[in-house]
């Protein structure tokens, strides 16, 4: 148990529609981080919030933007769908903008079929 | 740019057995190093890490790795393998930042 949740563990959406997934940080972390993680590969970057401001930023179109809220939780949103986008979100959270040592910690997860 | 390199995706053994998962690194940075366990259906969950001091690193489950600066690696093992030791491992790296580079993992099968 890592205290980070997420939801919902499951959707499927149909291509060219609109997302959002939902992470509750670990109690007393203010930076969150999203994850895009395809069938058989591993977990790739989307970005970063800290303090309610995007903090880095990896190889992911605008269309993968984020949010962060005054309580540290965090929504991914994905517009326009695509079929490539079918994949398990991975949200992790820690504290501070820099790694300092402490752990990352990583939520179970929301798995997204795009059909 | 920083990348993470595991040589095998699949290592199976038998129960009991030891285990090597390798994992070798490249970056042009001092970089901060794990390995992570991720069970079916499942998140991360963080196995050890190497920030800095001594190179041998201990982690849960009975996990060790060691970290090698003039070969890039940080290569993961274990003695003696169960068959809960069954799931995928990717090591990852930071530069300093959050944002950890994963590489493509390694799915550990542990056989009776």
């Amino acid at each position: 148990e890592t205290g980070v949740t997420q939801s919902p563990t499951h959707l499927i959406k149909t291509r060219g529609q609109q997302v959002t997934l939902r992470c509750s940080s670990q109690s007393g972390h203010n930076t969150v981080s999203w994850y895009q993680q395809a069938l058989g590969q591993g977990p790739q970057f989307i970005f970063q919030y800290y303090r309610e401001e995007e903090n880095g930023r990896g190889n992911f179109p605008p269309r993968f933007s984020g949010l962060q809220f005054p309580n540290y939780s965090s929504e991914l949103n994905v517009n326009a769908l695509e079929l490539d986008d079918s994949a398990l979100y991975l949200c992790a959270s820690s504290s501070g903008d820099r790694h300092s040592g402490n752990t990352i910690y990583f939520g179970e997860g929301s798995w997204l079929t795009v059909v | 740019a920083q990348s993470v390199t595991q040589l095998d995706s699949q290592v199976p053994v038998f129960e009991e057995a030891p285990v090597e998962l390798r994992c070798n690194y490249s970056s042009s940075v001092s970089v901060y190093l794990f390995w992570y366990v991720q069970y079916p259906n499942q998140g991360l969950q963080l196995l050890l890490k190497y920030l800095s001091g001594s190179t041998l690193v201990k982690g849960i489950n009975g996990f060790e790795a060691e970290f090698n600066k003039s070969q890039t690696s940080f290569h993961l093992r274990k003695p003696s393998v169960h068959i809960s030791d069954t799931a995928e491992y990717f090591c990852a790296l930071t530069g300093g930042g959050n944002k950890l580079t994963f590489g493509t993992g390694t799915q550990l099968k542990v056989e009776l």
